[in-house]
């Protein structure tokens, strides 16, 4: 079955510094990704889309790489500042043509220290 | 303003009772969707829906029921039969069921066994 896995580990970075999270999946690829970001206590808010024909995607100083041959995805947030701390969830599609069954990874937590 | 709004955001069951959670959008959706999240552990379907007066099962289905009377509301019934139910629950909408969509999250409820 179909496997996400993202840095388990919080990352901590200091303020203006460029976050760099993982996430890899096993089996076959999907069709698109997705990343969501998650405060304490809230519900995951969408962020960006990426298809597996794009190899990057940009949206402010945040980007997205998508990697078929490698399996991984890596989100970039640059400049970063304290209010970007959160987790951050990658989600993908189970299967093209059911719609809407997404599966989450565990997320990875970030921290930015001023 | 439009959104998911879920109630109550924390909850308590007693041990053999029955609780409903309750969720609605005013995004004019179709497609609605119930997550289950643990500590540390990405978020698991629990039922989707993707048109009114249908729903299919997710990956945890077993020991909860939903309804689908209205486009509207997608109500998360967690019965006696859930034997682990305290977690974070999370309602979703999209604008249908295709596999690109985007979710959109509610604020959660936190059950907890008394």
């Amino acid at each position: 079955s179909q496997k996400i896995e993202q840095n388990s580990e919080a990352l901590n970075i200091q303020e203006g510094k460029t976050a760099t999270l993982t996430c890899n999946y096993t089996n076959y690829s999907p069709a698109y990704l997705q990343w969501y970001r998650q405060d304490p206590g809230r519900g995951p808010v969408f962020l960006l889309l990426i298809r597996e024909n794009e190899k990057e995607k940009r949206k402010e100083r945040l980007k997205v790489t998508f990697d078929t041959t490698l399996k991984q995805s890596l989100f970039h947030i640059t400049a970063s500042q304290p209010a970007d701390s959160a987790t951050y969830l990658c989600a993908l599609d189970m299967s093209g043509n059911q719609g809407g069954k997404l599966i989450f990874g565990q997320g990875t937590e970030l921290s930015v220290k001023p | 303003d439009g959104g998911i709004t879920q109630s109550p955001k924390y909850l308590f069951r007693k041990e053999g009772q029955n609780v409903t959670l309750s969720c609605e959008q005013n995004l004019n959706h179709d497609a609605m969707y119930w997550y289950r999240q643990d500590p540390g552990q990405g978020l698991r379907l629990i039922y989707y829906s993707q048109i009114v007066n249908d729903f299919q099962k997710g990956d945890i289905a077993e020991g909860y029921s939903v309804s689908r009377e209205k486009k509207e509301s997608f109500p998360l019934t967690v019965t006696s039969a859930q034997k682990n139910p305290t977690a974070f629950y999370l309602c979703a909408s999209s604008i249908d069921a295709g596999w690109n969509e985007k979710l959109f999250f509610g604020s959660g409820t936190q059950l907890s066994v008394l």
